[in-house]
């Protein structure tokens, strides 16, 4: 019930287009949701979060979808590059008397934007 | 560059042996959290201190253990080490124990790439 799953595992988009990642989860006590960009040999970086009562959230080119009554929520990249090819997490953290600040990540999805 | 250091950046060592894997917070940070990210279980959470206190504890096998000193580094214990062990094991840390929106994020090192032979 801690988890999160994560599709796709891969995914490739050529350059200008949109690429989606989804994200659902079981555990309705999870009350903060980020989502972070690993480029190989570097550390995940934070990119983007959203929390359960926004529906919505943008930053430049990413977009947050949430639906929080279907618990799944998205990472939208609009108008990708090459240089957004990376591997993205989407993760959780349990809010509440739950919360210890750990995050549950999904399993990643490895982005290759062709030029 | 996040701010948070994680010394060695890369290490290999035999089975059986032991090593202590170091990390410094940014400044200001009181969270440290140590996880660990093989090609087969993605990251996994391992263990939480904030402000020298254990947190929080995730699936840290016994044989690895965990402190925060003084100045609020970490370092990280793997003894009797197996094959299995190999992995990326990277720090983050927040100013809360809390990673939370508003600035209070959790920041990741670059990682130490473990590799037991």
């Amino acid at each position: 019930q801690q988890q999160v799953k994560q599709s796709p595992q891969s995914l490739i988009v050529q350059k200008g287009g949109i690429s989606i990642i989804n994200c659902a989860y079981e555990n309705t006590a999870f009350d903060y949701f980020p989502w972070y960009q690993q480029f190989p040999g570097k550390g995940p970086a934070l990119l983007i979060a959203i929390r359960p009562d926004v529906s919505e959230k943008k930053e430049g080119r990413f977009t947050i979808s949430f639906n929080k009554s279907a618990k799944q929520f998205s990472l939208h990249i609009m108008d990708s590059q090459p240089g957004d090819s990376a591997t993205y997490f989407c993760a959780a953290i349990l809010g509440g008397s739950g919360n210890t600040g750990k995050l549950i990540f999904g399993q990643g999805t490895t982005l290759q934007v062709k030029p | 560059d996040s701010g948070v250091t994680q010394t060695p950046k890369h290490l290999i060592t035999a089975t059986g042996q032991r090593v202590t894997l170091r990390c410094s917070p940014r400044s200001g940070d009181l969270s440290v959290y140590w996880y660990q990210q093989s090609l087969d279980q993605g990251l996994q959470f391992l263990i939480q201190y904030y402000n020298g206190e254990e947190r929080a504890k995730g699936n840290i096998l016994e044989r690895f253990s965990a402190q925060q000193f003084p100045d609020l580094h970490s370092e990280l214990n793997l003894s009797s080490l197996e094959l299995g062990d190999s992995a990326l094991y990277f720090c983050a840390s927040s100013p809360l124990h809390i990673p939370f929106g508003d600035g209070r994020e959790a920041f990741f090192g670059q990682g130490t790439r473990l590799t037991v032979v």
